[in-house]
């Protein structure tokens, strides 16, 4: 089975604090996702990477970044979280197929103070 | 206008009842489709993949309409279990593949 890991399941962080959130996944899978889901708003993408060291930006990039410096690692990046960026982050991966299925992780819930 | 709609709901049906959800996207360039079922404070999940031709899974049966940039997802014989959030999904051809959620229509069986 794929699996997709979050690091954390829940943070607490104060605003101006600079946020890592990683994701790791043991599929060899080349496309990886970072969304973010809100009620009401559904899941938006944040960043997108289809290779090592490629990135693409998604439709709500300000106040984020991301690395993929190896094929298995995903990380996202608050430079200075906000509390507007308090939401649940969820990651994704997808193989070789670039249309095909997307395996998500559980989820990372972070609250900004 | 979003990418990708749905009707909110949410849709509150007796068990054995027949609901149909619809979605639209706006995106010509859309190549593959899926319906993602999420469950409460978990993450989603595939439910199927949605063809020009029309397939079905059981009781559900999701089509696809690429004239009118719309999608449909079919349950018949709703159970208790199938409470869940149904998300309509887009994968464009551009751009490296993004993939692109509907907000998700929210579904209530009940006894």
């Amino acid at each position: 089975d794929v699996k997709v890991t979050q690091s954390s399941r829940y943070l607490v962080k104060r605003t101006g604090e600079k946020v890592f959130l990683e994701c790791v996944q043991d599929m060899d899978h080349e496309n990886m996702f970072w969304y973010r889901q809100d009620p009401g708003l559904g899941l938006r993408l944040i960043y997108f990477s289809y290779d090592v060291k490629m990135k693409e930006k998604g439709d709500i990039p300000e106040g984020y970044s991301v690395s993929r410096e190896k094929k298995e690692r995903f990380s996202l990046i608050l430079e200075s979280a906000s509390t507007n960026q308090t939401s649940m982050y969820l990651c994704a991966s997808r193989g070789g197929i670039n249309t095909g299925e997307l395996f998500f992780g559980e989820g990372s819930r972070l609250t900004v103070l | 206008r979003k990418e990708v709609e749905q009707d909110p709901g949410p849709f509150n049906v007796p068990e054995g009842a027949t609901v149909a959800f619809n979605c639209t996207y706006s995106n010509s360039a859309s190549q593959s489709f899926f319906w993602y079922r999420q469950d409460c404070r978990k993450e989603p999940k595939l439910l199927m993949s949605v063809y020009s031709s029309g397939n079905e899974d059981g009781r559900f049966t999701a089509q696809l309409n690429r004239a009118s940039q719309y999608i449909s997802l079919l349950i018949r014989d709703s159970k208790l279990s199938d409470s869940a959030t149904y998300l309509c999904v887009v994968t464009l051809n551009t751009g490296g593949f993004k993939t692109i959620f509907g907000a998700g229509t929210r579904l209530f069986v009940k006894a």
